[in-house]
């Protein structure tokens, strides 16, 4: 079974600094995929970026990148120069292998402020 | 691309009464879509996986015969809440899959704020 875990239930940052938003995982697959979603007060999931358990490298999509230690089994996001815009619920998930469903953490919200 | 809808986006029904929601992937053709249920502050539980021309795989927990799943098309699922209660009230999000980069990627639909009185 797979297992995610997000620690952080509110992050507050001042807007256009960096933030880190944890999350560690847990299964005994040997492949897996990771992803993180942000979910802004409208309801919506937005699809933000994708780790695969064998990639080499850490996965980058603009200003979101995650931190990727699978020793450690943890998956952090970080996003750059934040935003008024950035805040919101933000979600890591996994999927196992094999699997088609997504597991999801707790969450966390992010307050960027001016 | 990869745009899924959900119809309607909020709804109010009375106690006993069946509810009926859509999710429809516009841009692409799904084979697999999720439903998943969200209280307030809380994450996504998944409460169902649709297979085109299948039944649908519910979770332990998820009644069946309560919350009703039709997969009829490539690109149009269906969630019915049938004799809602007000315990039923909930945040109802779908979410469709595709093949993209080699790897299979979720898109969510915007929701359904679903409250029974």
């Amino acid at each position: 079974a797979q297992k995610i875990t997000q620690t952080q239930p509110g992050m507050f940052v001042q807007e256009k600094e960096a933030v880190t938003l944890d999350c560690t995982y847990d299964t005994s697959d040997p492949s897996y995929g990771l992803f993180w979603y942000k979910q802004p007060s409208s309801g919506e999931m937005i699809f933000l970026i994708y780790q695969g358990s064998y990639d080499q490298q850490n996965a980058t999509e603009g200003r979101y990148s995650l931190n990727f230690q699978k020793a450690r089994k943890s998956a952090n996001l970080v996003i750059s120069a934040s935003q008024l815009g950035d805040s919101a619920m933000y979600f890591c998930a996994m999927r196992g292998q094999g699997a088609q469903k997504l597991v999801f953490g707790q969450g966390t919200r992010l307050t960027i402020n001016p | 691309g990869a745009v899924v809808s959900q119809h309607p986006s909020w709804v109010i029904c009375k106690s006993g009464t069946s509810v009926k929601i859509e999710c429809r992937s516009l841009d692409f053709q799904a084979t697999t879509m999720f439903w998943y249920r969200q209280f307030p502050k809380q994450s996504l539980m998944l409460m169902a996986t649709s297979n085109e021309g299948s039944k649908a795989t519910y979770e332990q927990g998820v009644e069946k015969d309560k919350f009703l799943i039709n997969h009829a098309s490539l690109t149009l699922s269906t969630l019915t809440v049938t004799s809602a209660h007000p315990e039923d009230s909930s945040f109802y999000i779908c979410s469709a899959e595709v093949l993209a980069g080699g790897t299979y990627e979720q898109y969510f639909g915007p929701g359904t704020r679903l409250t029974v009185t």
